[in-house]
């Protein structure tokens, strides 16, 4: 079956400019989570959708950041005005239960979006 | 911040050697450990999930041990092959309000050389 899709792989843009970004989960998953991987890093918590609620956006840098699931199924990651900063691989997981079962149930990740800042 | 160390970080085998790795975590309000494998320029692969004291997964010739009371998990592999080079990530997750985030080690980077 498919996995989780994002889009677009590549992107740059330049500073100050708005990017959203999407994911696609792996049909029928509960728990959508978004992460940043810098080079060589693992992965570092962004946000957390449980269907359509935001339960969990600790990890989200700064008031740039903003994520929804409004559907409980696709999300967009939007960050405004970017900085150079804020380059990186910006991947999404889902997994099939819901809060604290999503948490103990296998992630599965997406091919993540390479983000440039120029 | 949650410490989760992971050692060595990197080491070099070679090809039929078998060898082990370690993750630590705080062993407090711990709820699951997540073991990954990454490849540079792919998505981390879902290796094992583990919950209770005592757990052991095998996947293959990987295997992994989990000691929630210490905070620990040992990674093995068996009969290393040049395919088994990437780098080895462990994601504790912990039962609390509002948390639902694993936290990533910086990983083990293996090189299997044939």
């Amino acid at each position: 079956g498919a996995g989780v899709s994002q889009s677009p792989r590549y992107k740059v843009t330049k500073r100050g400019q708005d990017v959203a970004l999407r994911c696609d989960p792996i049909s029928g998953h509960v728990s959508l989570y978004w992460y940043r991987q810098a080079l060589g890093q693992g992965p570092e918590f962004l946000t957390y959708f449980n269907y359509e609620a935001q339960q969990d956006k600790s990890g989200l840098p700064n008031d740039r950041f903003s994520a929804e699931r409004p559907e409980g199924s696709i999300s967009t990651l939007t960050i405004q005005r970017t900085e150079q900063r804020d380059s990186a691989m910006y991947r999404c997981a889902s997994s099939l239960g819901g809060g604290l079962a999503g948490v103990s149930d296998t992630q599965y990740f997406g091919p993540g979006t390479r983000l440039t800042v120029l | 911040i949650l410490n989760v160390e992971q050692s060595p970080q990197s080491l070099h085998v070679q090809e039929g050697d078998s060898t082990n790795f370690t993750c630590s975590f705080p062993s407090s309000n711990f709820y699951a450990l997540h073991w990954y494998r990454w490849e540079t320029a792919k998505s981390p692969e879902a290796l094992f999930v583990m919950t209770l004291n005592g757990d052991e997964k095998k996947k293959g010739q990987i295997s992994a041990t989990l000691n929630t009371k210490e905070g620990y998990s040992y990674l093995y592999i068996k009969g290393s092959q040049p395919e088994d080079s990437a780098t080895y990530l462990c994601a504790p997750a912990y039962s609390g309000a509002g948390s639902y985030q694993l936290t990533f080690g910086k990983g083990t980077k293996l090189s299997v050389i044939p």
